[in-house]
């Protein structure tokens, strides 16, 4: 069975910095997708950045990066000139590409806090 | 563009009743996803519609949990009885089922419902 772990329960980066949130998953199959939510206080979730896992090229979106090896089976989003409007939960997601079980699963969220 | 919409946003019951939630995904969005967050972990999926089928509900604890989409539209998804575990934020999210991967695999999130069961 497929499983996301994010090992960081909490970070924390000052303002203007750059931080870096750890995935790592476990799956036998070769072609899936990976995602990055985050989830404000609100609760509302949002899609940051998603990544393809046949593409060996790192997905960016803006202030947002992915560092993507899939040899190693990680998965980690780097944040740069963190903003206080960055801090949320961020949850890692995995999905399969092939047809079957469409399940995506989730880890159990980093809570970054962003300091003034 | 009206986003995803769930009611009621908060909902306290004691153990044994019952209790609904309604999601109202995005416009011409074809697939529903019905997630379990409880405190502290990922959102759990519970159940996937692509219209009004059922794509994947493996992790639905059929015993007590029903779901329907009628009309591939709005969904409601039930408890009944409840327990003190099912107390959790249920995420309802939506996204389309045609066009690139991208769009296919990108979800849109509603606020969720509490639910606190005593």
């Amino acid at each position: 069975a497929q499983t996301v772990t994010q090992s960081q329960p909490e970070m924390s980066v000052q303002e203007a910095e750059t931080v870096t949130l750890s995935c790592t998953y476990d799956t036998s199959e070769s072609d899936y997708y990976l995602f990055w939510y985050k989830q404000p206080p609100s609760r509302q979730m949002i899609l940051v950045i998603r990544q393809e896992a046949y593409k060996q090229q790192n997905a960016t979106e803006n202030r947002f990066s992915v560092n993507f090896q899939k040899a190693a089976k990680s998965f980690s989003l780097k944040i740069s000139d963190s903003q206080l409007g960055d801090a949320a939960m961020y949850f890692c997601a995995y999905r399969r590409a092939t047809s079957g079980t469409y399940k995506y699963i989730f880890g159990t969220g980093t809570r970054l806090k962003v300091l003034a | 563009e009206a986003g995803v919409a769930q009611s009621p946003r908060y909902k306290i019951i004691e153990k044994r009743q019952s209790v609904a939630f309604w999601c109202n995904p995005i416009s011409g969005h074809a697939t529903l996803y019905w997630y379990q967050q409880i405190l502290g972990q990922g959102p759990k999926l519970l159940i996937q519609f692509q219209n009004n089928g059922v794509v994947d509900d493996s992790q639905l604890p059929k015993d007590r949990f029903s779901a329907e989409r009628l009309k591939g539209v709005d969904s409601t998804l039930k408890i009944q009885p409840a327990k003190l575990e099912d107390s959790a934020v249920y995420l309802c999210a939506s996204s389309l089922s045609s066009g690139t991967w991208i769009k296919r695999e990108t979800q849109y999130f509603g606020p969720g419902t509490r639910l606190t069961v005593l």
